[in-house]
């Protein structure tokens, strides 16, 4: 059985700096891709983050375009999200999330997630 | 603002059919094969129920079709049943920096 256990989340100041991990077990992690989702208190689903099997190749929204950092460590089955300069606005459940299909990265549906980890922003 | 619009809310009774459309561009949905949605109840995270415009991936009901014409995408949930109320959400890869934009969400009563 697939499963995604994400750890990190917690209360930070803003302009601060967290960094979640997402383990991963039940398949073959260095095939897929893999995104970080963020789902803001009461609002609707924001893809944040992908990297590719290999990490050879990462991928931003805008919003965090130059703060967020996505890494993975395939001997460890584990995908990263290094977030700086948090902001109030970053607020939000982080769900790791596993491409259905070796194509087109974020492409073809995610169709394993984690349970999610809170991260609050606020002073 | 998301990139996709969906209804907020639609609603039918057991046994009915109801229709979720999300509308994109060209530079998403109507330019790609690679529209998805999803269902998330209360608390949980989201279930993958559709990709690929209209496959459905093993295990999901048959009551659950995707389509796709120009622009908008559609999801519709046939004999709908009181465990299909939740929120559901298409997804579009997107020819933009952003790789894959989300709809803002549909929220499904069953009467």
């Amino acid at each position: 059985e697939e499963q995604l256990l994400e750890s990190g989340g917690g209360l930070v100041q803003p302009g601060g700096s967290l960094r979640l991990s997402c383990a991963a077990s039940g398949f073959t992690f260095t095939n897929y891709a893999m995104s970080w989702v963020r789902q803001a208190p009461g609002k609707g689903l924001e893809w944040v983050s992908a990297i590719s099997g290999s990490g050879g190749s990462t991928y931003y929204a805008d919003s965090v375009k130059g703060r967020f950092t996505v890494s993975r460590d395939n001997s460890k089955n584990t995908l990263y999200l290094q977030m700086n300069s948090l902001r109030a606005d970053d607020t939000a459940i982080y769900y790791c999330a596993k491409d259905r299909a070796v194509v087109v990265v974020a492409a073809s549906g995610f169709d394993s997630w984690g349970q999610g980890t809170l991260v609050t922003v606020s002073s | 603002q998301s990139a996709l619009t969906q209804p907020a809310s639609v609603s039918g009774s057991p046994g009915q059919s109801i229709t979720i459309s999300c509308t994109g561009t060209s530079s998403d949905v109507g330019g790609y094969k690679y529209v998805s949605w999803y269902q998330q109840h209360p608390g949980k995270a989201p279930k993958l129920m559709i990709h690929d415009v209209s496959n459905r991936p093993s295990g999901v009901s048959n009551r659950f079709t995707g389509s796709k014409s120009g622009n908008t995408a559609s999801l519709t949930i046939s004999g709908l049943q009181a465990e299909d109320e939740a929120d559901y959400y298409c997804s579009s890869y997107t020819s933009s920096s952003t790789l894959l934009v989300f709809g803002g969400g549909t929220k499904l009563t069953v009467l």
